[in-house]
């Protein structure tokens, strides 16, 4: 139930195109969802987070789109570029209990040119 | 520091070896965590550390593992008699303990390479 599912674990899209990673979770207690994003030989860094009180929330051509009732939620890179390219990964935490940030096996995503 | 500094950055060590990877948190955060990311591959979840609460050690992959955080700061991951598939990156990150809004910061990481 800790689980966060993530897919596709890899996607190629071309420049100026749209970029969809999906995630769904069971842990209803989750109520804190993130997304990192990692560069090669770097550790992930925030790139945005969601809480489930919005449907959506958008951060220049990031958008994170959140559904509860169906727990799940994704990201949306628009008019991708190829400096998108790195691996994303989407995580959840729960604000009850022994908090502990659990996170999706991640998607490599190549912008081409 | 300013942020999370992890060391070595890189080490290569021979199997059957014991190593000690080292994460300094960024200061004031509660909660820290070990993952460990093998070439190409997802974050694996190894321990976690929150304040004065008893570690969560679910994610230690066997008993050659081990970690200890001193005085709530500084945390030391120890590998003994390590094997060639513990060639991986040690990636250590610390958070606030806050409700809502948790980021967490990563450091560089350790990259292990067993011969």
């Amino acid at each position: 139930q800790q689980q966060v599912k993530q897919s596709p674990q890899s996607l190629i899209v071309q420049k100026g195109g749209i970029s969809i990673i999906n995630c769904a979770y069971e842990n209803t207690a989750f109520d804190y969802f993130p997304w990192y994003q990692q560069f090669p030989g770097k550790g992930p860094a925030l790139l945005i987070a969601i809480r489930p009180d919005v449907s959506e929330k958008k951060e220049g051509r990031f958008t994170i789109s959140f559904n509860k009732s169906a727990k799940q939620f994704s990201l949306h890179i628009m008019d991708s570029q190829p400096g998108d390219s790195a691996t994303y990964f989407c995580a959840a935490l729960a604000n009850t209990g022994f908090q502990k940030l659990v996170f999706g096996t991640g998607t490599r995503l190549l912008v081409s040119p | 520091g300013a942020g999370v500094s992890q060391s070595p950055s890189n080490k290569v060590t021979e199997k059957g070896k014991d190593v000690e990877l080292r994460c300094d948190p960024i200061s004031g955060h509660t909660a820290l965590y070990w993952y460990r990311q093998s070439l190409g591959q997802g974050l694996e979840f190894l321990i976690y550390f929150q304040g004065n609460s008893a570690p969560d050690k679910s994610g230690l992959p066997s008993d050659r593992f081990s970690a200890e955080r001193t005085g709530g700061s500084v945390s030391t991951l120890t590998i003994q008699r390590t094997q060639q598939e513990d060639s991986a990156v040690y990636l250590c990150a610390s958070s606030f303990f806050v409700l809502l809004n948790t980021e967490a910061f990563f450091g560089q990481g350790t990259r292990l390479t067993v011969v």
